[in-house]
C-alpha cells in the first residue's frame, strides 16, 4: 500500500510570507503528527491530530497551527515566516490513537523541506 | 525539549563489522524505538521495544532496553554499506502519544 505522501518536497519562501504543507497517510491511518528537524535543535514534535481533532501540540508559538481533514489528509501552516523556521518537516501517520499510538510504530513520509529567505 | 541523547554522536565503521549504539532517556517511558534517516530524508521505523522487554532481535538488529538505567542500545551486527545513515531513538513517555527523539548518532560504514 502507499505510504504517507508529504507535499511538495521542497519550498522557497520569503521571511513573512506564509507556507501549507500537506500530507496524506497511508489509507486506514487516522492519526497524523507533525515533527519538525533542523540541525540545531533536532527532531521536535509540532502537533498531532486523530479524526480532525487536535489531541497534542508541542511548544512552538501559534505561528504554527495544523489541521485534519474528514479523508484523515493533514495541513499544516506557518505564517510570518522567519528564518528559524527554515527546516525538514516530516509528518507521520499510525492507525491508533491515544497510548496505544506508538506500540507499532510511526511510518514517516520523506518530508517537505522549507528554506525561508 | 529532547529527552534521549545518543552516544557516540558520530561513528565510522568497516563494512562487516558491528555498529553499537547507545540512548540515554530522563523520564518514565512506555516504549523505546530506533528510527534510521538517510540524508535528510524521511524516518524508517527499526524496531520497538517495550518498557517491560528488555532485548529484542530483528535480523541484524539486537536492541536492549535497561530501565533502572534509563539506557538503550542498538547493535546492528555485520554491517553494510547500505547501512549508512543516522540512527535515532525515540521514547513516547507514559500518558503521552507523542515521540520524543534524541539527537541520532550518524553511522558510517566504509566498503
Amino acid at each position: 500500500k502507499a505510504g504517507v505522501t508529504q507535499t511538495p518536497r521542497y519550498l522557497i519562501k520569503t521571511r513573512g510570507q506564509q507556507v501549507t504543507l500537506s500530507c496524506s497517510p497511508i489509507s486506514g491511518h487516522r492519526s497524523v503528527s507533525w515533527y519538525q528537524q533542523t540541525p540545531g535543535q533536532g527532531l521536535q514534535f509540532l502537533f498531532e491530530y486523530f479524526s480532525e481533532t487536535q489531541r497534542n501540540k508541542g511548544n512552538f508559538p501559534g505561528r504554527f497551527s495544523g489541521r485534519q481533514f474528514s479523508n484523515s489528509r493533514s495541513e499544516m501552516n506557518v505564517s510570518t515566516l522567519e528564518l528559524g523556521d527554515s527546516a525538514l518537516y516530516l509528518c507521520a501517520s499510525s492507525s491508533r490513537p491515544g497510548q496505544g499510538l506508538v506500540d507499532y510504530g510511526y511510518t514517516f513520509g520523506s518530508g517537505t523541506r522549507l528554506t525561508v529567505v | 525539549s529532547q529527552q534521549g541523547e545518543e552516544d557516540p554522536q558520530a561513528l565510522s565503521i568497516q563494512e562487516g563489522e558491528n555498529a553499537t549504539m547507545n540512548c540515554s532517556y530522563k523520564t518514565s517511558i512506555n516504549n523505546l524505538q530506533w528510527y534510521r534517516q538517510n540524508s535528510g530524508r524521511g524516518l524508517v521505523h527499526l524496531i520497538l521495544i517495550r518498557s517491560n522487554e528488555r532485548e529484542k532481535h530483528s535480523g541484524r538488529l539486537r536492541v536492549t532496553l535497561d530501565t533502572s538505567k534509563k539506557s538503550s542500545s542498538l547493535l546492528i551486527t555485520a554491517s553494510r554499506a547500505a547501512d549508512t545513515a543516522s540512527y535515532f531513538c525515540a521514547t513516547d513517555a507514559r500518558g503521552y502519544s507523542t515521540l520524543t527523539f534524541g539527537k541520532g548518532t550518524m553511522l558510517l560504514v566504509s566498503p
